[in-house]
């Protein structure tokens, strides 16, 4: 079946720290990959997406490249910052399953000053 | 509309009673999700509907809740007999058919009483 495991959290960083938050799938078919994020009070949106193997989505300074040899997509950026506090979700949305989308339980990111 | 739009935003309720919850998708979206999410915690997938059809009911947690989606558009998400451990925050998404993005509303707050 399909699923998303993603790295448990809380994270806690410095400002201007490396992130890396990991994401491995497990699919039925050639699923796409999202990273999804979710700010305090606000709603889930769209971070960044790869719909094949070995493309790379970005977005604010983020990136995750889809790795289907390792079925992974973790997401990375060079130097966080206190904005980038927020709960990180990665998701997969297998065409196999009509296109359902899977998410992974959602890691927690704090940014310290 | 321009996005999925979910009503009431806050509900309050006495243990006992039924709700219904209101999903208004994306116009053209059919694919529709509704996921609980309780307090610091991740995504719990609870239905999804694939046009008016719900291929995937495995998240419903027991048998006071149901979901119908007419028209390939609105859904309501109904929870009879609520009980305390029903507070969370249910969350409605919607996307196009093929490995597009979902589209998240703001949600609907259920708080148990």
């Amino acid at each position: 079946g399909n699923s998303v495991t993603q790295m448990e959290g809380p994270v806690t960083l410095s400002e201007e720290a490396f992130l890396t938050i990991n994401c491995t799938y497990t699919a039925t078919g050639y699923p796409s990959l999202f990273w999804y994020v979710q700010y305090p009070g606000e709603g889930l949106q769209l971070l960044l997406k790869a719909t094949k193997a070995d493309d790379k989505g970005s977005n604010k300074g983020f990136e995750a490249t889809y790795r289907k040899e390792t079925t992974s997509f973790h997401l990375e950026k060079g130097s966080v910052q206190v904005s980038d506090s927020a709960v990180y979700f990665c998701a997969l949305s297998d065409p196999v399953t009509g296109n359902q989308f899977y998410f992974g339980t959602g890691t927690s990111l704090t940014v310290i000053p | 509309g321009a996005g999925v739009s979910q009503s009431p935003s806050n509900k309050v309720t006495e243990k006992g009673k039924d709700v219904e919850l209101r999903c208004d998708p994306i116009s053209g979206h059919t694919a529709l999700y509704w996921y609980r999410q309780r307090l610091g915690q991740g995504l719990e997938f609870l239905i999804y509907f694939q046009g008016n059809s719900a291929p995937d009911k495995s998240g419903l947690p027991s048998d006071r809740f149901s979901a119908e989606r007419t028209g390939e558009s609105v859904s309501t998400l109904t929870i009879q007999r609520t009980q305390q451990e029903d507070s969370a925050v249910y969350l409605c998404a919607s996307s196009r058919q093929g490995n597009t993005e979902a589209f998240f509303g703001q949600g609907t707050r259920l708080t148990v009483v």
